[in-house]
Parts: structure tokens; sequence; C-alpha cells
């Protein structure tokens, strides 16, 4: 199946700093992106939708200003979390949606998640 | 909210037996999707079945998909040390994917 990276896997900061997380879609285009976050075993909630050159569609209660998301091209996305603080300390799961065309349907694929320790 | 229920939330059983996670849902979907997560990793893509679809398989996975309950429900046969994990189902409406609470199944050899 499609691949869909990460990066960094894990990241530790300090609280008030920013950090970067980037989603790639390896080997194919995706029109759409998701951004999802995960506290300890608990289920995945959608925190914003974005699709490439456009603003992305938050969920609600989510902060915008809070946590960025650019979706610069059909192969990245970014989600920037600012000032960061301990609570915003999770695992951050993206993931990519495109047509494949022969599957005849859209499928979306799973990134490996990012772990954020806010100290 | 749209976000599925789980159950049972937890479920420890022996090497070799069954393992059935049942998912609820409250909106009409196009498809349900079943998910596994081991612990502190990214998810797994198991099994989709279609709306308009009653009972799919997939090697020891079996899925039924009822909308009138909307319920889905997914059975593991002949379960291994190795399906100890969390599972997810999630729902797809339009372009959005619900998932529901999980179903940490532990697998005793």
């Amino acid at each position: 199946g499609a691949v869909v990276s990460q990066h960094p896997s894990r990241v530790i900061c300090k609280s008030g700093t920013s950090v970067k997380i980037e989603c790639r879609s390896l080997d194919f285009q995706a029109t759409t992106m998701f951004w999802y976050r995960q506290f300890p075993k608990k289920s995945l909630m959608l925190m914003a939708t974005s699709n490439e050159g456009s603003k992305a569609t938050y969920e609600q209660g989510v902060e915008k200003d809070k946590f960025l998301i650019n979706h610069a091209s059909l192969t990245l996305s970014t989600l920037t979390v600012t000032s960061a603080h301990p609570e915003d300390s999770s695992f951050y799961i993206c993931s990519a949606r495109s047509f494949f065309r022969d599957r005849g349907h859209e499928t979306q694929y799973f990134g490996p998640g990012t772990r954020l320790l806010v100290l | 909210s749209q976000q599925g229920e789980e159950d049972p939330q937890a479920l420890s059983i022996q090497e070799g037996e069954n393992a059935t996670m049942n998912c609820s849902y409250k909106t009409s979907i196009n498809n349900l999707q079943w998910y596994r997560q081991n612990s502190g990793r990214g998810l797994v893509h198991l099994i989709l079945i279609r709306s308009n679809e009653r009972e799919k398989h997939s090697g020891r996975l079996r899925v039924t998909l009822d909308t009138s309950k909307k319920s889905s429900s997914l059975l593991i046969t002949a379960s291994r040390a190795a399906d100890t994990a969390s599972y997810f189902c999630a729902t797809v409406t339009g372009n959005q994917f619900y998932f529901g609470t999980g179903t940490s199944l532990t697998v005793i050899p």
C-alpha cells in the first residue's frame, strides 16, 4: 500500500517553545490530509482537515492559532504546535487521502504518528 | 459526537480462542473500516466493508455490518499472542473518518 511518513517520530520540548511535525505522502499525491490527536489509551480525535493550497478546516474545540497547519504541496502537510504546554503532550497522527485510479475509489493512509512530550 | 462506541473496552483471551469486538455508530456511512494499533505505534488498516455489504473476510478476520442497527463486529479467529493490540473501528462519511473508542485485546500465550 501507499506510504505516509511523519517526522519526527518523537519530540521532547520545553514549555513555551513551538514544535513542527511533518507529514509526507511518499509515493502518491494527497488531495486531502488530516491531523488527529490521540491521548493515552484513547481513540483518535480529528483535529483538522487540510487541502493543498487552502486553509485548514478545524474541528470544533481545536484552536487554530495553537495548532497551525500548512499544506504546502500535494505531498506535504505540517502541524506546528505553538507555545507548547504540558497539556499538549500527546500522540499526533496524520493521514493522507487520494483517489487511486486502479482501485476506483479514494483511500486514506495513516502515518506512524509523532509522540510529543512537553516538559 | 459522531464518534463510535466499541464494546468491550478490554478483552483478554487465551491463545487459540476467538475474539469478537463490536462497534456501534450514529450516522449513515459510506464504509466502515477496522484498524489495529500496537502500543505507541501508528494505525494498521485491517479491512474495509462498504455500506452495501453485510460480511467480509480477510484471513483470520471476519467483519459484519448491520446498517439497520448501525453496528459492526470484528471477529479474529484462532487468536495468537501477536494479535495483542488495540482495535479501532472507523466510520467514513464523505471525507471524514470517525474513530471508535477502541478495544484493547490481550491474547495470553
